[in-house]
C-alpha cells in the first residue's frame, strides 16, 4: 500500500536553530515528492517539488533532499523563525495515479523565542 | 500573487442536508481538485478534474459527492445529504499542468461542520 510516514511527529525547537525533518515512503514508483507547509487552519503552501531524479531542491531556508533508493526524504529548515512554525507535510506523486497526491501526516514544528 | 478562494470559509448543517462549496481556481489553470482534511489526520484525495469531467477518484468520492464547473471560474464541490463524518477541512486545489510536474495551489479551505 502506497503510504508516506513522517518524523518526529512534533518538534520544538528555539529560534536561531536549525532542524531537520524525515519522510519515509513506499510509493513506487513515483514521480515527485513535495514538502508543504501548512499553517493551522491553511491551506497547505508548496516548499519544494523534486523528481525522483533530483537529490537536492532548496528554496531560502529550506532544503530539502531526496534518497530515492532508500525512498527517504528530509527537510531542514536553517536559522528558524518564529514564522516557521506550522506543520510541514512530505507528499508524494505516484507515476501511476498522479493526480492523487499522498499525503503524510506532518511533522508539527514549534519554534520558541 | 493570484490564488485559489474558496468560499464559505466555515459551514454548520444538519446531517442529512446538502451542502454546496465553492471554489474559484486560478485563472489559466486547467487541473482542479478537491481535497479534504479530517481534524488532526492527513490530507486525502477526493476527485480531480480537467475538461470539464473527471479524470480521478478516490474512495472516499462516492455517490454523495459531485462536483460541477458551472461557469468559467467556479468549481463546486456538492455533497447530496451529510453524514456527520463528512466534517472535514475540504481544500480546493488547482495546477496548470499535469500535477507529476506542476505545482498545485490550495486554497484556504472550507471547513465543514455536520451535526
Amino acid at each position: 500500500k502506497n503510504q508516506v510516514e513522517q518524523s518526529p511527529q512534533s518538534l520544538i525547537i528555539l529560534e536561531g536553530k536549525n532542524c531537520t525533518l524525515q519522510c519515509n515512503y513506499t510509493v513506487s514508483p513515483f514521480s515527485n515528492l513535495r514538502w508543504y507547509k501548512q499553517d493551522t487552519g491553511r491551506g497547505p503552501v508548496s516548499l519544494t517539488i523534486m523528481t525522483f531524479s533530483e537529490n537536492t531542491k532548496s528554496n531560502g531556508r529550506y532544503t530539502a533532499t531526496l534518497d530515492a533508493d532508500t525512498k527517504q526524504s528530509s527537510l531542514h529548515i536553517t536559522a528558524s523563525q518564529l514564522s516557521d512554525s506550522a506543520s510541514y507535510i512530505c507528499v508524494v506523486t505516484p507515476l501511476r495515479g498522479y493526480n492523487k497526491l499522498i499525503f503524510g501526516a506532518g511533522t508539527r514544528l514549534a519554534v520558541h523565542p | 500573487e493570484p490564488e485559489v478562494t474558496q468560499t464559505p470559509s466555515h459551514q454548520v448543517t444538519q446531517m442529512g442536508q446538502e451542502v454546496i462549496l465553492r471554489c474559484v481556481p486560478i485563472s489559466n489553470h486547467l487541473y482542479f481538485y478537491w481535497y479534504r482534511q479530517i481534524l488532526g489526520q492527513k490530507v486525502e484525495f477526493l476527485v480531480s478534474f480537467y475538461n470539464n469531467e473527471i479524470s480521478e477518484k478516490s474512495e472516499i468520492f462516492d455517490d454523495q459527492f459531485s462536483v460541477e464547473r458551472p461557469d468559467g471560474s467556479n468549481f463546486t464541490l456538492k455533497i447530496r445529504s451529510t453524514k456527520l463524518e463528512d466534517s472535514a477541512m475540504y481544500f480546493c486545489a488547482s495546477s496548470d499542468g499535469l500535477s507529476n510536474t506542476g505545482e498545485l495551489f490550495f486554497g484556504e479551505g472550507s471547513r465543514l461542520t455536520v451535526l
